[in-house]
């Protein structure tokens, strides 16, 4: 499975707009970037994902670099439930299987006031 | 909107017994992931199934096993329990394989003593 690296921690002041960085320079041209986050004693949850193109949902923005070697999760405006860990997966696409989510340290985002 | 169902929450059990998680997934999602999360670890996948057949397999001790039944949901059984094994386990679902988002439960906290 081609990696992801991630900054271990970040901090945001609330109402601010925060950019998490990934690089994944080992990317394969079938690989998705999935973004997954998981607040504090809960299960993961998806946030948003893209193959070239930049993203955007209700919950964020992904950028993604024109030669896929790095993306970036933009949050527009973080709040204190922004609170989490955040983590960059790279999501290899085979019809054949239920494609598995490889987990890695992942960024610890911390929002304060 | 319904959610992943996992039961028990919390689960304690004695060294060399067994244990069984259940999963229920969203309605109408036809695929089952089930996570290993051990204490300040990451979320490490162990096994799916698409349409009650097993899909991948990742890192699951043989002590394990797992099926997905007539209705789509899933149970996890661990037998002769490790203290290694103490753990969140998560289960997720989606529609489909391949690139499809995962929904996560709120995860069944096993404590073995």
């Amino acid at each position: 499975d081609a990696k992801t690296t991630q900054p271990n921690s970040m901090e945001s002041n609330e109402e601010e707009p925060v950019h998490l960085p990934c690089n994944h320079s080992t990317i394969s041209g079938t690989d998705y970037i999935h973004w997954y986050r998981q607040l504090p004693s809960q299960g993961p949850e998806y946030v948003i994902h893209g193959l070239t193109s930049n993203v955007n949902n209700r919950m964020a923005s992904l950028a993604i670099a024109e030669d896929r070697k790095s993306s970036t999760l933009i949050l527009h405006r973080a709040t204190l439930r922004d609170a989490a860990v955040y983590y960059c997966i790279l999501r290899a696409i085979n019809t054949g299987t239920a494609s598995k989510l490889t987990f890695g340290t992942g960024t610890r985002l911390q929002v304060t006031l | 909107a319904a959610g992943v169902i996992q039961s028990p929450r919390h689960l304690i059990k004695e060294k060399r017994e067994t244990a069984t998680l259940k999963c229920y997934p969203i309605p109408r999602h036809d695929t089952v992931y089930w996570y290993q999360q051990g204490p300040g670890q990451d979320p490490q996948f162990l096994i799916s199934f698409y349409e009650k057949m097993q899909s991948d397999k990742g890192s699951i001790p043989d002590r394990f096993s797992a099926q997905q039944f007539s209705d789509y949901h899933s149970e996890l059984n661990m037998s002769s329990l490790e203290l290694g094994d103490s753990a969140l386990y998560f289960c997720a679902s989606s529609l489909g394989r391949g690139n499809s988002e995962q929904y996560f439960g709120p995860g069944t906290r096993l404590t073995v003593t």
